[in-house]
């Protein structure tokens, strides 16, 4: 069994300050763990993306995660926010052995950029 | 190029009738997803396919969910006999490849159908 749990459902930051995002899993299995971001009226996207390689994963936009085992995250971070931030981001797990190919969500943290 | 397509983006349907919703994936791609995502709350899986293969129905919430893709490109979701909590967004996705037991394919997500049962 897997899951993710999303410790904010709301985010509140000031453009040019930091973000940051907290995720923690649970996996049987190694995991690969993603962060997909939604904004309204548009489908899901992937930001970035751990498949057992680097534990400090780059993606699109500027943002990062760090994977640690030890504690069982992967939060993702931004050092500073644009307005174009502003959208709800999924904290996703799927376990490599999984008998299916589904992606398991966390509930979502909704992000608020004020100027 | 063409992303994910589904229709129609917007469905309201009285308690009792049944609805079908399509999904066009990228073109080629094999494998496709189905998610329900209620309101305000994370994507939650519903059924897998791999070409016109079912693999996985593990997430369909009762018999009144039924899913085909018949010639491995364009799927439907039907649901019979609506119910209030069937309200949410219908999402699908496709994928390049198979969906080995390590790596991972990225799924592209369609703009989802809102679902209103009244």
């Amino acid at each position: 069994a897997q899951s993710v749990t999303q410790l904010d459902s709301h985010v509140s930051v000031s453009e040019g300050t930091p973000v940051l995002l907290r995720c923690n899993y649970s996996s049987s299995y190694s995991p690969s763990l993603f962060w997909y971001v939604q904004h309204p009226n548009k489908g899901l996207q992937l930001l970035l993306k751990y498949t057992s390689a680097a534990t400090l994963v780059k993606g699109i936009n500027g943002f990062e995660a760090e994977f640690k085992k030890s504690e069982t995250s992967f939060h993702l971070t931004k050092p500073s926010a644009h307005m174009s931030d502003a959208a709800e981001y999924f904290c996703v797990v799927r376990g490599i052995k999984a008998a299916g190919n589904k992606l398991t969500f966390g509930g979502g943290t909704r992000v608020l950029v004020k100027p | 190029g063409a992303g994910v397509s589904q229709s129609p983006r917007y469905k309201v349907a009285k308690r009792g009738q049944d609805v079908a919703l399509r999904c066009d994936p990228i073109s080629g791609h094999v494998s496709l997803f189905w998610y329900q995502q209620a309101l305000g709350q994370g994507p939650e899986f519903l059924t897998y396919f791999q070409n016109e293969a079912q693999l996985d129905k593990s997430g369909l919430p009762s018999d009144r969910f039924f899913a085909e893709r018949p010639e491995g490109s364009v799927s439907t979701l039907k649901i019979q006999r609506t119910q209030q909590e069937d309200s949410a967004v219908y999402l699908c996705a496709s994928s390049s490849t198979s969906q080995g037991p390590v790596g991972y394919n990225e799924q592209f997500f369609g703009p989802g159908t809102r679902l209103t049962v009244l």
